[in-house]
């Protein structure tokens, strides 16, 4: 099962940053927090991954609080092809395991 | 350049029957894998191989067998099909497991039994 909740959808304007929360109240120490998109009838893609320090490359910023129990990916300008599902996973040295994600739908 | 390649994209076959779906990596990791997504969308690990070793086999039937003939290929064989066996089925390779690491997917087989 995973061990991260997401809300099942969100939308948001083109254009504007896109936040997509994820919990993980559980995660161990060292444990790392993935992100992953799967845009319609293609292969999940990585985005970005993080132990405890905030991330940011070419794709999006993800922000950890301190405690680790959460995280929000950032989308900083999405566009309609960013539209996807996307999974919030923690995982250390154990293979990914990917929930239900949450559906990002940008509108125009 | 493709990263990960599969094929067939398509597979369309009967009950019973026996096929096989290729997996290919150009980016020089140690690490492949193979995904079950069924109809309800859930992404299920299958198999995980690294250096041509099998190090995860999750619960899936025996007339499931990966074959890696080397570091960049990673092949699934299905014998027997079965209805339930519809899905797509993606490849993935890493370098090999450590404290972190991101997976890249190929495009995905969708593999129909009727």
């Amino acid at each position: 099962d995973a061990k991260t909740t997401q809300p099942p959808s969100m939308d948001c304007a083109e254009g504007r940053a896109a936040n997509l929360p994820c919990n993980h109240s559980t995660i161990s120490g060292n444990e790392y927090v993935y992100w992953y998109r799967q845009i319609h009838s293609q292969g999940p893609q990585y985005i970005i991954h993080g132990l405890k320090n905030n991330e940011t490359n070419e794709m999006a910023s993800l922000i950890i609080t301190e405690d680790r129990k959460s995280s929000t990916l950032i989308l900083p300008h999405a566009t309609l092809r960013d539209t996807a599902v996307y999974y919030c996973i923690v995982s250390g040295n154990t293979p990914l395991v990917f929930g239900k994600g949450t559906r990002l739908s940008v509108i125009a | 350049d493709t990263a990960v390649s599969q094929t067939p994209k398509y597979l369309v076959t009967q009950m019973g029957n026996d096929k096989s779906i290729k997996c290919e990596q150009n980016l020089g990791h140690d690490t492949m894998y193979w995904y079950k997504q069924d109809s309800k969308k859930f992404l299920k690990i299958m198999f995980s191989y690294n250096n041509k070793e099998l190090i995860i086999n999750e619960t899936v039937p025996n007339r499931f067998s990966p074959k890696s003939p080397d570091k960049a290929h990673l092949n699934l064989h299905i014998n027997s099909l079965e209805l339930g066996d519809s899905a797509v089925y993606f490849c993935a390779s890493s370098h090999a497991q450590g404290d972190s690491y991101e997976q890249y997917f190929g495009p995905g087989t969708r593999l129909t039994v009727t």
